[in-house]
């Protein structure tokens, strides 16, 4: 399948067992976050994604917390699965006042489930 | 509801040649993303298009261009190709610009040989 990144950091998880990928990003004007998940050989699937007026979401089976003092940004599996396995993004939206955007993506983190 | 489409799914050229990759947007989004991925550099914006106008532009040099058509389908061209230009090529959709859930297509794969 197509290489994501070689040399990710990777979480390496129990099946059933709860997982946390942490995101540290860069601009404390971003307003808006998205966790990404990407399989091999597959373009980038959305997961979750918070506003910054927000410190917390939940999604099935995912959370998303926001801490915007240290611009820290975790994404929390639940009971995580096999099919969980994959490279998880977090990215971040850097809004300007001109109205335009810009994503900045996070170089991401390989989960692997063990079975 | 079909998803976003990306065309060829893999193409190889030498250094020197131009490509033009293609993305059909999912019906009824109006904005089409365009990123770089490689295993050095990660995922890296291009450019931003919404109805035919581009909004955003990354940090590429400008033989990376794009357009946008009325049906909302993009093209992106990269000119006088180099071999680091080799990389998984993305496009996103979305209903609004860039400020809402966007998805991905499953890219193009680009070898630059």
């Amino acid at each position: 399948g197509e290489s994501v990144g070689l040399h990710l950091p990777t979480l390496s998880v129990q099946e059933g067992d709860n997982s946390i990928i942490n995101c540290a990003y860069s601009n404390s004007a971003s307003d808006y976050f998205i966790w990404y998940k990407q399989e091999s050989g597959k373009g980038p699937q959305f997961i979750i994604d918070i506003r910054s007026n927000m410190d917390k979401r939940q999604g099935q089976r995912v959370t998303v917390l926001l801490n915007k003092t240290v611009k820290h940004l975790s994404l929390q599996i639940a009971a995580t699965q096999p099919g969980d396995s994959a490279v998880y993004f977090c990215a971040e939206n850097m809004g300007s006042t001109s109205g335009t955007y810009k994503y900045i993506f996070g170089t991401g983190t390989r989960l692997k489930v063990l079975a | 509801k079909a998803g976003v489409t990306q065309t060829p799914r893999y193409l190889i050229k030498t250094r020197g040649q131009q490509v033009t990759l293609s993305c059909s947007p999912i019906s009824g989004h109006r904005s089409v993303s365009w990123y770089q991925q490689t295993p050095g550099q990660g995922l890296q914006f291009l450019f931003e298009y919404f109805s035919e106008t581009q909004r955003n532009k990354g940090n590429f040099p400008g033989r990376f261009s794009g357009r946008q058509f009325s049906n909302s389908r993009s093209e992106m061209n990269v000119s006088t190709l180099e071999l680091g230009d080799s990389a998984l090529y993305l496009c996103a959709s979305s209903a609004r610009p860039m400020n809402t859930e966007a998805f991905f297509g499953q890219g193009t794969r680009l070898t630059v040989v």
